[in-house]
């Protein structure tokens, strides 16, 4: 049983810069899980944030960015707004049509 | 613009069947894999179901393996969720989830609004 592991909560002062993580229960993310980003706030639909690691989707602004640090996808947002207050999800391809989401992040803007 | 429209929530009693529709719009439907993704109330997002653009290869997770089916009629641009044997902990909004290429980078960037499915006796 795969599991993808996110930070249950995250605060951050606006501002403020904060990385959030996205990790395998074993082994190690890489870019072949194309990890992706969205947003969520409540009542609402997932946005999508980032994909392929590290790509913007369109219209998404450039404080937020994807990496891969260590052994985990990473979402950095840089500069942090009240309106990045959302939850936020990653999720991992795992091939043959199966995908695999984290459980999320809930981020506090404060 | 790219559109995703669910319908076909509701109320159902555990055991019970339900359909869920997905009508897109503003892309080639048929070149695209589509999932459905729910999210049980105050939890986060579970990926249920995935299927071909031709619908010739389709993909369940193992929570709704042998009682969901997804199809597709691309002459109609239209995503269904079949859900058969319903239980409890199906209780969810589901969403539609457009692929964000026919192929190559493996991502969603379209997403319905959601329909509400609720089990219960």
């Amino acid at each position: 049983q795969t599991v993808v592991t996110q930070e249950p909560s995250f605060s951050v002062s606006p501002g403020g810069t904060v990385t959030l993580t996205c990790g395998l229960s074993s082994g190690s993310v890489s870019t072949g899980y194309y990890p992706s980003w969205y947003q969520q706030t409540p009542g609402q639909a997932p946005r999508t944030l980032i994909y392929n690691t590290n790509t913007r989707s369109s219209g998404v602004p450039d404080r937020f960015s994807g990496s891969i640090l260590g052994n985990k996808a990473a979402l950095t947002i840089t500069g942090a707004q009240a309106d990045d207050e959302s939850d936020y999800y990653c999720v991992l391809y795992m091939g043959s049509g199966i995908w695999v989401f984290g459980g999320g992040t809930k981020l506090t803007v404060l | 613009e790219v559109q995703l429209l669910e319908s076909g929530g509701g109320l159902v009693q555990p055991g019970g069947s339900l359909r869920l529709s997905c009508a897109a719009s503003g892309f080639t439907f048929s070149s695209y894999g589509m999932s459905w993704v729910r999210q049980a109330p105050g939890k986060g997002l579970e990926w249920v179901s995935e299927i071909s653009g031709s619908g010739g290869s389709t993909y369940y997770a193992d929570s709704v393996k042998g009682r969901f089916t997804i199809s597709r009629d691309n002459s109609k641009n239209t995503l269904y969720l079949q859900m058969n044997s319903l239980r409890a902990e199906d209780t969810a909004a589901y969403y539609c989830a457009k692929r964000g290429q026919p192929s190559g980078f493996v991502y969603f960037d379209c997403w319905g609004q959601g329909t509400l499915v609720t089990v219960s006796s």
